[in-house]
């Protein structure tokens, strides 16, 4: 079946930028998302990537996809201490709309 | 305002009793998820249902039960056979093709069941 791998730590100092990266095995994955999970809340959408897409920015946010290798990276521009959180990856794969999730990446922000 | 709405919040439960967990969703979406969450195994899933009166098993369906007689409600049961109830358990729904095309899932705040 597919499997999304993630680091299930990093730690930041504020203002520099934060690194999250995902590795999936479904190579006809549709569609990868990002999702933040805040303490003690649900999952809320950050962005989401098309996979015939190399790359999307949306403000502080930048997805890198590298299809051949099967890796999708987040990177968080000049991190606040709002943005600690749980960071989840996911992969659709083609005409499922059945989502896979990794198991997060704890991102801590060190002011 | 749209989204989804999960009761309690936090719930205690003595071993051997049932337990039921409300998910209400006024987005109009057809389908909708139950997961579990441990702390580092990500999410896992329970239950999932595409459309009014029909349901799949997820990953991790033994000892719990769903229902969906309407399209806005899907109530998880977690009975006395699931060994290792104690998690936070989330609900989704998604509206997949109508909207964005993708299977884009929106989440509740959760609700976190200890069993004592």
């Amino acid at each position: 079946g597919e499997d999304v791998e993630q680091s299930l730590f990093l730690s930041v100092r504020e203002g520099d930028s934060s690194v999250i990266n995902c590795t999936y095995t479904d190579s006809s994955s549709t569609y990868l998302y990002w999702y933040k999970q805040e303490p003690g809340a649900g999952l809320q959408l950050l962005t989401y990537i098309f996979s015939n897409m190399d790359m999307k920015q949306d403000q502080r946010l930048t997805v890198l996809l590298n299809k051949k290798d099967k890796h999708l990276s987040l990177r968080i521009a000049d991190t606040q201490t709002g943005d600690s959180a749980i960071y989840f990856c996911a992969e659709e794969g083609a005409g499922s709309y059945q989502l896979t999730f990794g198991k997060g990446t704890k991102l801590s922000v060190i002011p | 305002d749209g989204g989804i709405t999960q009761s309690p919040k936090y719930l205690f439960r003595k071993e051997g009793q049932n337990v039921t967990l409300s998910c209400e969703q006024n987005l109009n979406h057809d389908a909708m998820y139950w997961y579990r969450q441990d702390p580092g195994q990500g999410l896992r899933l329970i239950y999932y249902s595409q459309i009014v009166n029909d349901f799949q098993k997820g990953d991790i369906a033994e000892g719990y039960s769903v229902s969906r007689e309407k399209k806005e409600s899907f109530p998880l049961t977690v009975t006395s056979a699931q060994k290792n109830p104690t998690a936070f358990y989330l609900c989704a729904s998604s509206m997949p093709g109508r909207t964005t095309n993708t299977g884009e899932l929106f989440f509740g705040e959760g609700s976190r069941l200890t069993v004592l």
